[in-house]
């Protein structure tokens, strides 16, 4: 069922901005792209979400490629608290409201 | 607003016995999601309401598993008969749209233990 496909860890350092990849080259043209991300001990938290354009929003900004075949999680200056896992996911709006969660990024920021 | 609550946060249970999980959603939200992570696995999507009734129960693994959501309010998870496989966190997710692209807000999970 995966749709995405994340690395399976990245670093940053504290107050670095993040650059978050995620492949989805078989993505339809009902589906959203939505980020996500779980802090341990807690749900998935929303973080962002687009269609075709860039978005901006005050915890991140999503970079959406031509083809809609990639996407890219920016984080501008990461925090300690930003530690998580970040998962990219595809909401089919065509044919149903599922989630497909994959692997997801897990995200350590070093202080 | 209160966020979406699961209870309990943690069940342990013997193989063959039942256990029922609750989710509150957030107030006015129709749709109201189950998802789970059994261990070492990605979370999957279990089933889907629109107020009380079922949209999509594709993702729910077998028999043994029964959800409701009695009057569109809170929903219950039952396993019965609970087996090792089933051991995982289960949660809840609520939205206030179904289509488009509303946000969803999650539980913070019930861990369920199955020995």
């Amino acid at each position: 069922d995966a749709k995405t496909t994340q690395p399976n860890s990245m670093e940053s350092n504290e107050e670095e901005p993040v650059h978050l990849p995620c492949n989805h080259s078989t993505i339809s043209g009902t589906d959203y792209i939505h980020w996500y991300r779980q802090l341990p001990s807690q749900g998935p938290e929303y973080v962002i979400h687009g269609l075709t354009s860039n978005v901006n929003n005050r915890m991140a900004s999503l970079a959406i490629a031509e083809d809609r075949k990639s996407s890219t999680l920016i984080l501008h200056r990461a925090t300690l608290r930003d530690a998580a896992v970040y998962y990219c996911i595809l909401r089919d709006v065509g044919t149903g409201n599922q989630f497909y969660f994959g692997t997801g990024t897990s995200l350590t920021v070093i202080p | 607003e209160a966020g979406v609550t699961q209870f309990p946060s943690h069940s342990v249970i013997e193989k063959g016995q039942t256990v029922t999980l609750r989710c509150d959603p957030i107030s006015g939200h129709d749709n109201l999601y189950w998802y789970r992570r059994v261990m070492g696995k990605e979370i999957k999507f279990l089933l889907h309401f629109v107020k009380e009734s079922k949209q999509d129960e594709s993702g729910m693994p077998n028999n043994r598993f029964l959800a409701e959501r009695t009057g569109g309010t809170y929903s219950t998870l039952k396993v019965q008969p609970a087996e090792l496989e089933d051991s995982g966190v289960y949660f809840c997710a609520s939205s206030r749209q179904q289509g488009g692209t509303g946000e969803l807000f999650f539980g913070e999970g019930s861990r369920l233990t199955v020995l």
